[in-house]
């Protein structure tokens, strides 16, 4: 089983629409979660933090399920420049060390 | 605040050449990261430096890569002899880590795009 997984998409949706990204990760120590994201041709950017109780940053809401493994990510009234690739990334140290493990990512075309 | 800097942005080389990438993280980060993306496998670390010191290098493919951290300013990392199999996009990345804190993101250079032909 991959370290963490993600469904590739492509994910096609109308402006406005809402879409939920969701990631599993298979190490059951992992204490620190992220979402990044990646536009085509660019480095990946930090989107938010995942906290346990889950967290909200403007029309992006994070959610994280310890006992299930499961990261989501929810975009509401998703916008044509949300259209990205959406990086699940968890830490396996417990985040001190800095060591990340991507996520091979979810694609995000939001169309007029 | 200036980012991480990586350079060449762009690398275009024959086979059996010798490709140095170099990457200034971003002042007052303490550790470092190298990662390679591709299509087939995604973003993968290859190796990685807190305080200068390499920490983890089980990423790194073979004994043709090799990477070096001689001060907090700057790291490079070594393909020699390079072959197209190596043609990906590198990354640079860096981060302030403090013990016992978790959730530390890293921020990433804009890339080097290296071609082997």
């Amino acid at each position: 089983r991959k370290e963490v997984e993600q469904d590739p998409g492509p994910f096609n949706v109308p402006e406005g629409a809402t879409v939920a990204f969701n990631c599993t990760y298979s190490n059951s120590a992992s204490q620190s979660f992220f979402w990044y994201r990646q536009d085509c041709r660019k480095e990946p950017k930090l989107l938010m933090s995942v906290y346990s109780s889950g967290n909200e940053d403007g029309r992006f809401t994070a959610q994280l399920n310890r006992a299930s493994q499961y990261i989501s990510l929810l975009i509401r009234d998703s916008k044509l420049s949300d259209s990205a690739t959406y990086l699940c990334v968890v830490a396996t140290d417990g985040g001190s060390q800095g060591n990340l493990i991507f996520g091979k990512g979810t694609k995000l075309s939001v169309k007029p | 605040d200036a980012g991480v800097i990586q350079s060449p942005r762009h690398e275009v080389t024959e086979m059996g050449q010798e490709v140095t990438l170099r990457c200034k993280p971003i002042s007052g980060h303490n550790s470092l990261f190298w990662y390679r993306q591709t299509m087939m496998r995604g973003l993968e670390l290859l190796i990685y430096f807190n305080n200068n010191v390499p920490i983890d290098d089980s990423g790194m493919p073979e004994d043709r890569f090799s990477a070096k951290m001689p001060n907090a300013s700057f790291s490079t990392l070594k393909i020699q002899p390079s072959e197209p199999r190596d043609s990906a996009v590198y990354f640079c990345a860096s981060s302030l880590i403090v013990t016992g804190i978790s959730n530390q993101p890293q921020h990433f250079g804009d890339g080097t795009r290296l071609s082997i032909l």
